[in-house]
């Protein structure tokens, strides 16, 4: 089974508008952290936002959040007032286990985000 | 800048030669991943080193495949007997192991490789 999907492999969306990006996850373990990377057309991996399983509030950071249903095991991104520079692929990832203890991200498959003027 | 440093940025070879990707990583992270990233797809884990010891290995390392972390510093992906399925992108991480963070990796900007 995968444990990280992401449903959407396109999404358009209007510049200034919000657009929220999906991601489900699958694991067994009480302890784990997921994490969104945008990842723009030079390649790099670039960090966006964190949250962890014990986390009682959403992760918010600038214009991103995450909305954590940890019941239904999602994590999804919204990114408010979506910017031109916000065209990029997005990807959802899961680190299980502790941070000082845990080992590598496992990715889901990404999303590819593309805002209209 | 004291990110993390790919070379070389891109790698065009011939099946069946060599090639060797180096990465330095930020110089207080004392982990250092390396994934592998095709056409469309997410990366994929192939291994990590922390300082030296090179503590997990994927599936997907075939014994055509070797990485190293001398010293706990950069690191260097040889791919032997290269095939056309090498054909990726080759991305380097690194992170801090300590008692409190998130496990938060930072990437470089990646080693394209393509096998003809």
């Amino acid at each position: 089974a995968q444990k990280i999907t992401q449903t959407q492999p396109g999404m358009f969306v209007q510049e200034k508008e919000a657009v929220t990006l999906d991601c489900t996850y699958d694991t067994s373990d009480p302890s784990y952290g997921l994490f969104w990377y945008k990842q723009p057309s030079s390649g790099e991996m670039i960090f966006l936002i964190y949250q962890g399983s014990y986390d009682q509030q959403n992760a918010t950071e600038g214009r991103y959040s995450l909305n954590f249903q940890k019941a239904r095991k999602s994590a999804n991104l919204v990114i408010s007032a979506s910017q031109l520079g916000d065209s990029a692929m997005y990807f959802c990832a899961m680190r299980e286990g502790r941070g000082n203890a845990g080992n590598m991200l496992t990715f889901g498959g990404g999303t590819r985000l593309m805002v209209k003027p | 800048d004291t990110g993390v440093s790919q070379d070389p940025r891109h790698k065009i070879t011939k099946r069946g030669q060599n090639v060797t990707f180096r990465c330095d990583p930020i110089s207080e992270h004392n982990r250092l991943y390396w994934y592998r990233q095709t056409l469309g797809q997410g990366p994929e884990f192939l291994t990590y080193f922390q300082n030296e010891a090179q503590l997990e290995k994927s599936r997907l390392l075939s014994d055509r495949f070797s990485a190293e972390r001398p010293k706990g510093s950069f690191s260097t992906l040889e791919i032997q007997r290269t095939e056309q399925g090498d054909s990726a992108m080759y991305l380097c991480a690194s992170s801090y192991w300590g008692t409190t963070n998130t496990g938060e990796l930072f990437f470089g900007e990646g080693s394209r490789l393509t096998v003809l």
